[in-house]
């Protein structure tokens, strides 16, 4: 057990639908990351947060949006939901800001979109 | 996009052999991760090793660094059927501004499959 959840576990939809998927961190880490994993792409970083802030993005679409509460949860929103995003989506928390530690995951949610 | 290749995509042995994967990247890194990941569920974090390092141990694991040459590779000893899995190294995209935003970049993993 890494110390992060993330909620749902599994998620089925159809084209065009929102979702909210939630992550919250191991106590005391203030950085969370969100990772998309499908079967043609593979691991794909999305989008940082810093307590509370956002630092950085990677192949986040613009439909996809995300933010960091002062508790330090996460929700990541997808919106207009195409079949292609059907994928994991993972959570991961590390301590502070820098990339010189482990980063621990969530068991992820398993997004369908039908 | 991918910064981290691995090598070979499937790896099949035996219990008690050893499994060695070669990861490949391209750009300069801060560190390099190698992760774990059982069918379908979340990554568990092996080992960290640092761009100023060039080998590291963590029980049967061992992982060397060649920065050099832009590789590390993941040797497994003994291995178990438990350690039936997907191994995917991932490097620290860095930041233009200096520090690191830790951000991961992932290959696309090797499958370990440990025959009893």
């Amino acid at each position: 057990d890494s110390g992060v959840t993330q909620t749902p576990k599994h998620l089925i939809t159809a084209t065009g639908q929102r979702v909210t998927l939630r992550c919250s961190p191991r106590s005391g880490d203030l950085s969370v990351y969100w990772y998309q994993q499908s079967l043609d792409q593979g691991l794909q970083f999305l989008i940082h947060y810093y307590n509370g802030e956002e630092r950085a993005k990677g192949n986040i679409l613009e439909r996809f949006s995300a933010q960091q509460f002062p508790d330090l949860h996460s929700e990541l929103n997808l919106s207009s939901l195409e079949l292609g995003d059907s994928a994991l989506y993972f959570c991961a928390s590390t301590l502070g800001l820098a990339g010189f530690n482990e980063q621990f995951f969530g068991p992820g949610t398993r997004l369908t979109v039908l | 996009s991918q910064q981290g290749e691995e090598d070979p995509q499937a790896l099949s042995i035996q219990e008690g052999e050893n499994a060695t994967m070669n990861c490949s990247y391209k750009t300069s890194i801060n560190n390099l991760q190698w992760y774990r990941q059982n069918s379908g569920r979340g990554l568990v974090h092996l080992i960290l090793i640092r761009s100023n390092e060039r080998e590291k141990h963590s029980g049967r694991l061992r992982v060397t660094l060649d920065t050099s040459k832009k590789s590390s590779s993941l040797l497994i000893t003994a291995s178990r059927a438990a350690d039936t899995a997907s191994y995917f190294c991932a490097t620290d995209s860095g930041y233009r501004g200096g520090g690191s935003q830790g951000n991961l970049i992932f290959g696309k993993g090797t499958k370990l499959s440990v025959k009893p």
